[in-house]
């Protein structure tokens, strides 16, 4: 099964709104990720935070980590229309460099 | 420009043919992936290689394999492909071993098995 779980599935914002996306996962990290994906194009990383960080800015983006709940949570700041996109968090795992991803949750912000 | 290949963008195939998907990375990183993505189910792991002439399974190996050769390569084989594995295969790769680990994705293969 798949390590990381987000939630929700689905967001629909209007332009300027916030919008918070979260993660879970199963088993202990190295570090979590977070990835957009626009339509029918590859992956963009975002941004990463560390185990034993707790919190992380780049940006309209911040990003929270809680290893004792084995949760992540992204913000998105002022959104914009071209927020819209898919987005997943992916966990690295041990020393096998093994990243998995979740389903993500499907972003959009209406003009 | 530096960065991940995925040949061919798109292809049909019929039951029961092999097929290989070929990834090629130019930046030299250590960790190599092959994912494939399905509506709904988001991106699941099939195999991936953290260092040239090894390799690993992951969430959903069963009908595919992987070779490891050299650093930049990465191909993906469909033995007898079977419409299941109709999909969308992305490759990946990053620099787990400079501590970076943000792992940067191909175009994507988009593959119909009919």
């Amino acid at each position: 099964s798949q390590q990381g779980e987000e939630d929700p599935q689905a967001l629909s914002i209007q332009e300027g709104e916030n919008a918070t996306m979260n993660c879970s996962y199963k088993t202990s990290i190295n570090n979590l990720q977070w990835y957009r994906q626009n339509s029918g194009r590859g992956l963009v990383h975002l941004i990463l935070i560390r185990s034993n960080e707790r919190e992380k800015h780049s940006g309209r983006l911040r990003v929270t980590l809680d290893t004792s709940k084995k949760s992540s949570s992204l913000l998105i700041t002022a959104s914009r229309a071209a927020d819209t996109a898919s987005y997943f968090c992916a966990t690295g795992e041990g020393s096998n460099y093994k990243l998995t991803f979740g389903k993500g949750t499907l972003l959009t912000v209406n003009p | 420009i530096a960065g991940i290949t995925q040949a061919p963008t798109s292809q049909i195939l019929a039951a029961g043919r092999r097929m290989t998907l070929r990834c090629t990375q130019d930046m030299r990183h250590n960790a190599m992936y092959w994912y494939r993505q399905d509506l709904g189910l988001g991106l699941r792991l099939i195999h991936y290689s953290n260092t040239a002439g090894t390799t690993g399974k992951g969430e959903v190996p069963d009908g595919y394999s992987v070779s490891r050769a050299n650093t930049d390569d990465f191909p993906l084989t469909l033995a007898s492909a079977v419409p299941s594995q109709t999909s969308v295969y992305f490759c990946a790769s990053s620099d787990s071993t400079g501590g970076r680990d943000e792992a940067f994705f191909g175009q994507g293969t988009r593959l119909t098995v009919v």
